[in-house]
């Protein structure tokens, strides 16, 4: 069955500290699709990166990177020179190849960054 | 501008009376989806829909009901809300599956007394 795991419930750093968010997920397919959303206070959920099961180069976007270790089942995201509108709750999120209706998210990661 | 639109953003209503959410997207796409979020559960899928008239159940079915009679709505109905169907509504679409990013609506908060 799929699960993903956001072990760390609630972050505080200060501003311009670098602070890293883990995931690590569960699935028994080969192709499988993972994805990070940012909700921020005001509510809304806001896509960021996905990464297919094949493709385990790393990404970085601007202060944003991103880690996928399949070894691990991992796919951690790292936020450099972290800023107070980093403030938000952060979701990992994991869908199976070919599945229609199954899209699991991890319980949230809620990061408080303090100027 | 490309968008999914909930209406209405909040709620409050009583045990037993009816209601629907709506949820329409203007970017053409096949596939959407409900998930509702509560506290330290994170997002659970309730129902999505493939395409018009391909509707099928996700995590947390019980209690609702769609329909997917065009393509760009997909309302979501409580047909006797109860307390425990107190949350936060997010409706979501991608172009044709999972595999693809989700681009959300601002969310229902829907309070049950």
């Amino acid at each position: 069955a799929q699960k993903v795991t956001q072990a760390q419930t609630e972050i505080s750093v200060v501003e311009k500290e670098d602070v890293t968010l883990d995931c690590v997920y569960e699935t028994r397919d080969t192709t499988y699709y993972l994805f990070w959303y940012k909700q921020p206070p005001s509510g809304e959920l806001v896509f960021l990166i996905r990464r297919n099961s094949f493709d385990e180069q790393n990404e970085i976007s601007g202060r944003y990177s991103w880690n996928f270790q399949k070894s691990t089942s991992s796919f951690n995201f790292t936020i450099t020179a972290s800023q107070v509108v980093d403030s938000a709750v952060y979701f990992c999120a994991l869908s199976e190849g070919g599945s229609q209706g199954n899209l699991i998210f991890g319980k949230g990661t809620k990061l408080s960054v303090k100027p | 501008e490309a968008q999914v639109t909930q209406n209405p953003r909040y709620l409050i209503t009583v045990t037993g009376k009816k209601l629907t959410v709506t949820c329409s997207q203007n970017m053409n796409h096949e596939y959407m989806s409900w998930y509702r979020q509560d506290p330290g559960l994170g997002l659970r899928q309730i129902y999505y829909s493939m395409n018009v008239e391909v509707t099928d159940k996700g995590d947390v079915p019980e209690g609702y009901k769609v329909s997917r009679k065009e393509k760009r709505n997909f309302p979501l109905i409580l047909e006797s809300p109860s307390p425990n169907q107190t949350s936060l509504y997010f409706c979501a679409s991608s172009l044709n599956g999972l595999h693809q990013p989700q681009h959300f609506g601002d969310g229902t908060r829907l309070s049950i007394l």
